[in-house]
């Protein structure tokens, strides 16, 4: 059973880095899916934050991209996710999730992390 | 600007039919790119309910189905029972942000 789980500090200062990481078990990060962080404001809908894959296909929300960085780390089977200059719109629960791609530009969330709650206050 | 629009809400009374829209544009839905459907509830992570635009994961019940047309998809739950409220998202790829794009979210009430 593929398990995700999201770790990282619950509180940011404005202006500082959030720093995520979410750690894979039951599955490869290596194996032929993609990896993905959406986020969810308080009270608000699902935002897609970007994708990475283990050979080095990424790509952003444009939104977000001067800001965003995505990795993974193979030997700890865990991919992560920083996000530069936050401010309080920021604030959200941090999903990971795996990508089931039934081809490049066709694909879906099939599982997902519990989520972690980070806020942006100083 | 890129967007899929859900209607804020929906309801029902258990037993009923109930149908819920996704209307998108020709960088999404309408370029022929799939749409997928989540079930939220308060406090958890979303869980995907139909993908393809009317595929079932096992354990899905088929109360629940989904379709596509032309710039639109809907998501139908036959049926309604109490344990069906919740928030409801759509998702699809949308090629003027070259990534996924999800829906603002459906709350269905169960009267």
């Amino acid at each position: 059973q593929v398990q995700l789980q999201e770790s990282g500090p619950g509180l940011v200062k404005p202006s500082g880095t959030l720093s995520l990481t979410c750690a894979v078990s039951g599955d490869s990060i290596s194996s032929s899916y993609w990896w993905t962080w959406v986020r969810q404001p308080p009270g608000k809908g699902l935002e897609w934050l970007g994708e990475i894959f283990h050979r080095g296909g990424i790509n952003y929300n444009p939104s977000l991209k001067s800001r965003v960085t995505m990795s993974i780390d193979n030997s700890k089977n865990q991919f992560s996710l920083r996000l530069s200059s936050v401010t309080a719109a920021d604030t959200a629960v941090y999903f990971c999730a795996r990508e089931k791609r039934l081809t490049y530009h066709h694909y879906y969330m099939d599982v997902w992390g519990k989520g972690t709650t980070v806020t942006v206050s100083s | 600007q890129s967007v899929l629009t859900q209607p804020p809400s929906v309801s029902g009374v258990p037993g009923q039919r109930v149908t819920m829209s996704c209307t998108g544009s020709s960088s999404n839905i309408g370029a022929g790119y799939d749409v997928h459907w989540y079930q939220q509830f308060p406090g958890t992570a979303p869980r995907l309910l139909i993908y393809g635009n009317s595929n079932r994961p096992s354990g899905v019940p088929d109360r629940f189905s989904g379709s596509k047309s032309g710039t639109s998809a809907s998501l139908a739950i036959s049926g309604l029972q109490a344990e069906d409220e919740a928030d409801y998202y759509c998702q699809s790829y949308d090629s003027s942000l070259s990534g996924s794009l999800f829906g603002g979210g459906t709350k269905l009430t169960v009267l």
